[in-house]
Protein backbone atom coordinates (compact mmCIF):
# COMPACT_ATOMS: atom_id res chain seq x y z
CA UNK A 1 0.00 0.00 0.00
CA UNK A 2 2.17 2.80 -1.25
CA UNK A 3 1.96 5.88 0.45
CA UNK A 4 1.88 9.60 -0.39
CA UNK A 5 4.06 9.98 -3.56
CA UNK A 6 5.56 13.13 -4.63
CA UNK A 7 7.92 13.43 -7.45
CA UNK A 8 10.01 14.97 -8.63
CA UNK A 9 12.38 14.77 -5.08
CA UNK A 10 14.01 17.33 -6.20
CA UNK A 11 13.62 20.50 -8.79
CA UNK A 12 16.13 22.99 -9.82
CA UNK A 13 14.19 25.61 -12.04
CA UNK A 14 16.04 29.06 -13.58
CA UNK A 15 14.46 32.21 -12.41
CA UNK A 16 11.35 32.97 -14.96
CA UNK A 17 10.92 28.86 -15.87
CA UNK A 18 7.52 26.83 -14.91
CA UNK A 19 7.58 24.26 -11.95
CA UNK A 20 5.10 21.43 -11.49
CA UNK A 21 5.27 19.33 -8.68
CA UNK A 22 3.03 16.17 -8.54
CA UNK A 23 1.57 14.26 -5.80
CA UNK A 24 -0.05 10.97 -6.17
CA UNK A 25 -1.93 10.60 -3.12
CA UNK A 26 -2.52 7.57 -0.85
CA UNK A 27 -4.61 4.69 -3.38
CA UNK A 28 -8.50 5.34 -2.59
CA UNK A 29 -7.91 8.97 -0.89
CA UNK A 30 -9.82 11.96 -3.09
CA UNK A 31 -8.94 14.67 -0.77
CA UNK A 32 -5.20 16.78 -0.94
CA UNK A 33 -3.55 19.22 0.50
CA UNK A 34 -0.43 21.10 0.02
CA UNK A 35 2.30 22.54 2.22
CA UNK A 36 5.28 25.07 1.66
CA UNK A 37 8.21 24.89 3.77
CA UNK A 38 10.11 27.08 3.55
CA UNK A 39 13.87 27.30 5.27
CA UNK A 40 14.49 26.79 8.88
CA UNK A 41 10.14 27.03 9.15
CA UNK A 42 7.14 24.91 9.86
CA UNK A 43 4.92 24.11 7.30
CA UNK A 44 2.60 26.69 5.95
CA UNK A 45 -0.54 25.69 4.29
CA UNK A 46 -1.35 26.30 0.95
CA UNK A 47 -4.52 24.96 -0.94
CA UNK A 48 -7.13 21.85 -0.49
CA UNK A 49 -8.35 20.02 -3.71
CA UNK A 50 -11.04 17.32 -4.13
CA UNK A 51 -11.15 15.49 -7.04
CA UNK A 52 -12.06 18.02 -9.79
CA UNK A 53 -12.53 20.73 -7.32
CA UNK A 54 -10.36 23.40 -5.29
CA UNK A 55 -12.04 23.80 -1.92
CA UNK A 56 -9.60 26.40 -0.18
CA UNK A 57 -6.57 28.43 -1.70
CA UNK A 58 -6.52 31.11 0.74
CA UNK A 59 -3.19 30.35 1.60
CA UNK A 60 -2.10 30.40 -1.97
CA UNK A 61 0.00 33.21 -3.22
CA UNK A 62 -2.66 35.19 -5.91
CA UNK A 63 -0.08 35.16 -8.94
CA UNK A 64 2.13 32.66 -10.35
CA UNK A 65 0.86 29.60 -8.33
CA UNK A 66 -2.12 27.27 -9.15
CA UNK A 67 -3.20 23.96 -8.14
CA UNK A 68 -5.40 21.19 -9.88
CA UNK A 69 -6.43 17.64 -8.86
CA UNK A 70 -7.78 15.97 -12.36
CA UNK A 71 -10.53 13.29 -12.28
CA UNK A 72 -7.69 10.77 -13.36
CA UNK A 73 -3.71 11.70 -12.09
CA UNK A 74 -2.07 13.27 -10.04
CA UNK A 75 -2.41 16.55 -8.13
CA UNK A 76 -0.35 19.20 -9.67
CA UNK A 77 0.68 22.07 -8.57
CA UNK A 78 2.09 24.90 -11.19
CA UNK A 79 4.13 27.32 -10.34
CA UNK A 80 4.95 29.85 -13.17
CA UNK A 81 7.74 32.12 -13.71
CA UNK A 82 9.49 31.17 -10.72
CA UNK A 83 11.55 33.37 -8.48
CA UNK A 84 14.19 33.00 -5.79
CA UNK A 85 11.68 33.45 -2.68
CA UNK A 86 9.80 30.41 -4.50
CA UNK A 87 12.93 27.91 -3.19
CA UNK A 88 11.04 25.47 -0.34
CA UNK A 89 10.02 22.56 -0.08
CA UNK A 90 6.35 21.47 -1.14
CA UNK A 91 4.50 18.74 0.81
CA UNK A 92 1.33 16.85 -0.07
CA UNK A 93 -1.09 15.21 2.44
CA UNK A 94 -4.05 12.94 1.28
CA UNK A 95 -6.84 12.24 3.12
CA UNK A 96 -10.10 9.36 2.31
CA UNK A 97 -13.00 11.79 3.18
CA UNK A 98 -13.29 15.10 4.24
CA UNK A 99 -10.52 16.95 6.37
CA UNK A 100 -12.42 15.85 9.33
CA UNK A 101 -9.94 12.42 9.11
CA UNK A 102 -6.66 14.74 9.47
CA UNK A 103 -7.88 15.42 13.45
CA UNK A 104 -5.31 11.35 13.43
CA UNK A 105 -2.34 13.08 12.16
CA UNK A 106 -2.22 13.57 8.09
CA UNK A 107 -0.47 11.12 6.16
CA UNK A 108 2.19 13.24 4.11
CA UNK A 109 4.56 12.58 1.14
CA UNK A 110 8.13 12.89 1.25
CA UNK A 111 8.12 16.33 -0.95
CA UNK A 112 9.58 18.15 -3.25
CA UNK A 113 12.59 20.24 -2.64
CA UNK A 114 12.59 23.17 -5.64
CA UNK A 115 15.17 25.57 -6.01
CA UNK A 116 15.21 28.51 -8.15
CA UNK A 117 19.08 29.36 -9.47
CA UNK B 1 -5.43 33.18 14.47
CA UNK B 2 -3.55 30.36 16.40
CA UNK B 3 0.22 30.05 16.75
CA UNK B 4 2.37 27.54 17.70
CA UNK B 5 6.18 28.37 19.14
CA UNK B 6 8.88 25.63 19.76
CA UNK B 7 11.82 28.29 21.27
CA UNK B 8 14.61 25.15 21.20
CA UNK B 9 15.95 25.91 17.75
CA UNK B 10 18.44 22.59 18.86
CA UNK B 11 18.47 20.52 21.29
CA UNK B 12 21.28 17.57 22.23
CA UNK B 13 20.97 14.33 23.94
CA UNK B 14 23.24 11.45 24.70
CA UNK B 15 22.34 8.29 23.12
CA UNK B 16 19.98 6.58 25.73
CA UNK B 17 19.78 9.64 27.77
CA UNK B 18 16.01 10.96 28.25
CA UNK B 19 15.05 14.98 26.24
CA UNK B 20 12.18 16.30 26.46
CA UNK B 21 11.23 19.53 23.37
CA UNK B 22 9.33 22.36 24.41
CA UNK B 23 6.28 23.82 22.54
CA UNK B 24 3.31 26.00 23.20
CA UNK B 25 0.46 27.68 21.75
CA UNK B 26 -1.79 30.52 21.50
CA UNK B 27 -5.38 30.00 20.86
CA UNK B 28 -8.99 30.60 21.95
CA UNK B 29 -10.43 27.38 21.32
CA UNK B 30 -11.44 24.74 23.43
CA UNK B 31 -11.30 21.48 21.79
CA UNK B 32 -8.41 21.09 19.27
CA UNK B 33 -5.39 18.43 18.69
CA UNK B 34 -1.71 18.57 18.72
CA UNK B 35 0.68 16.42 16.96
CA UNK B 36 4.15 15.90 17.19
CA UNK B 37 5.82 14.75 13.66
CA UNK B 38 9.06 14.11 13.18
CA UNK B 39 11.02 14.75 9.94
CA UNK B 40 14.34 12.98 9.60
CA UNK B 41 16.78 13.86 6.51
CA UNK B 42 14.41 11.86 3.99
CA UNK B 43 12.22 14.78 4.71
CA UNK B 44 9.48 12.56 5.39
CA UNK B 45 7.06 14.31 7.88
CA UNK B 46 6.40 11.23 10.47
CA UNK B 47 3.63 11.39 13.06
CA UNK B 48 4.84 10.63 16.15
CA UNK B 49 2.73 11.29 18.19
CA UNK B 50 -1.20 13.00 18.75
CA UNK B 51 -3.29 14.47 21.89
CA UNK B 52 -6.76 15.29 22.08
CA UNK B 53 -7.02 18.71 24.16
CA UNK B 54 -10.72 17.43 25.65
CA UNK B 55 -8.71 14.17 26.95
CA UNK B 56 -6.79 14.98 30.35
CA UNK B 57 -4.08 12.19 29.95
CA UNK B 58 -0.78 12.44 28.27
CA UNK B 59 -0.70 10.29 25.37
CA UNK B 60 2.10 7.52 24.90
CA UNK B 61 3.62 5.80 22.04
CA UNK B 62 5.91 3.33 22.99
CA UNK B 63 9.22 5.95 24.31
CA UNK B 64 7.57 9.03 23.41
CA UNK B 65 5.45 10.59 25.78
CA UNK B 66 4.25 14.29 26.24
CA UNK B 67 3.03 16.33 28.80
CA UNK B 68 0.27 18.36 27.93
CA UNK B 69 -0.65 21.21 30.01
CA UNK B 70 -4.18 22.91 28.95
CA UNK B 71 -3.96 25.89 30.95
CA UNK B 72 -0.25 26.60 30.18
CA UNK B 73 -0.93 26.20 26.53
CA UNK B 74 2.14 23.88 26.78
CA UNK B 75 2.48 20.63 24.58
CA UNK B 76 6.36 19.38 25.52
CA UNK B 77 7.57 15.54 23.80
CA UNK B 78 9.66 13.77 26.19
CA UNK B 79 11.81 11.07 24.22
CA UNK B 80 12.86 8.30 26.73
CA UNK B 81 15.71 6.34 25.95
CA UNK B 82 16.99 8.42 23.11
CA UNK B 83 18.53 6.54 20.41
CA UNK B 84 20.41 7.07 16.67
CA UNK B 85 17.59 6.80 14.67
CA UNK B 86 15.26 9.23 16.90
CA UNK B 87 18.21 12.50 15.31
CA UNK B 88 15.63 14.69 13.35
CA UNK B 89 13.72 17.67 12.89
CA UNK B 90 10.94 17.58 15.64
CA UNK B 91 7.41 20.17 14.43
CA UNK B 92 4.44 20.57 17.12
CA UNK B 93 1.12 21.21 15.17
CA UNK B 94 -1.81 22.27 15.39
CA UNK B 95 -5.51 21.88 14.23
CA UNK B 96 -8.84 23.10 15.36
CA UNK B 97 -11.60 20.18 16.39
CA UNK B 98 -13.83 22.03 14.06
CA UNK B 99 -14.24 20.58 11.09
CA UNK B 100 -13.82 23.93 8.46
CA UNK B 101 -11.07 24.51 10.49
CA UNK B 102 -8.67 21.75 9.16
CA UNK B 103 -5.16 23.66 8.44
CA UNK B 104 -2.36 22.39 10.62
CA UNK B 105 -0.70 25.58 12.13
CA UNK B 106 3.32 24.34 12.58
CA UNK B 107 5.68 25.30 15.06
CA UNK B 108 9.32 26.41 13.63
CA UNK B 109 10.93 23.37 14.62
CA UNK B 110 13.91 21.91 16.52
CA UNK B 111 16.59 20.13 15.86
CA UNK B 112 17.62 16.85 18.03
CA UNK B 113 20.98 15.71 17.62
CA UNK B 114 21.73 12.45 19.39
CA UNK B 115 25.08 11.52 20.60
CA UNK B 116 26.83 8.76 20.51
Amino acid sequence: NAGVMQNPRHLVRRRGQEARLRCSPMKGHSHVYWYRQLPEEGLKFMVYLQKENIIDESGMPKERFSAEFPKEGPSILRIQQVVRGDSAAYFCASSPTGPRVGIYGYTFGSGTRLTVV
Amino acid sequence: AQTVTQSQPEMSVQEAETVTLSCTYDTSESDYYLFWYKQPPSRQMILVIRQEAYKQQNATENRFSVNFQKAAKSFSLKISDSQLGDAAMYFCAYRSATDSNYQLIWGAGTKLIIKP
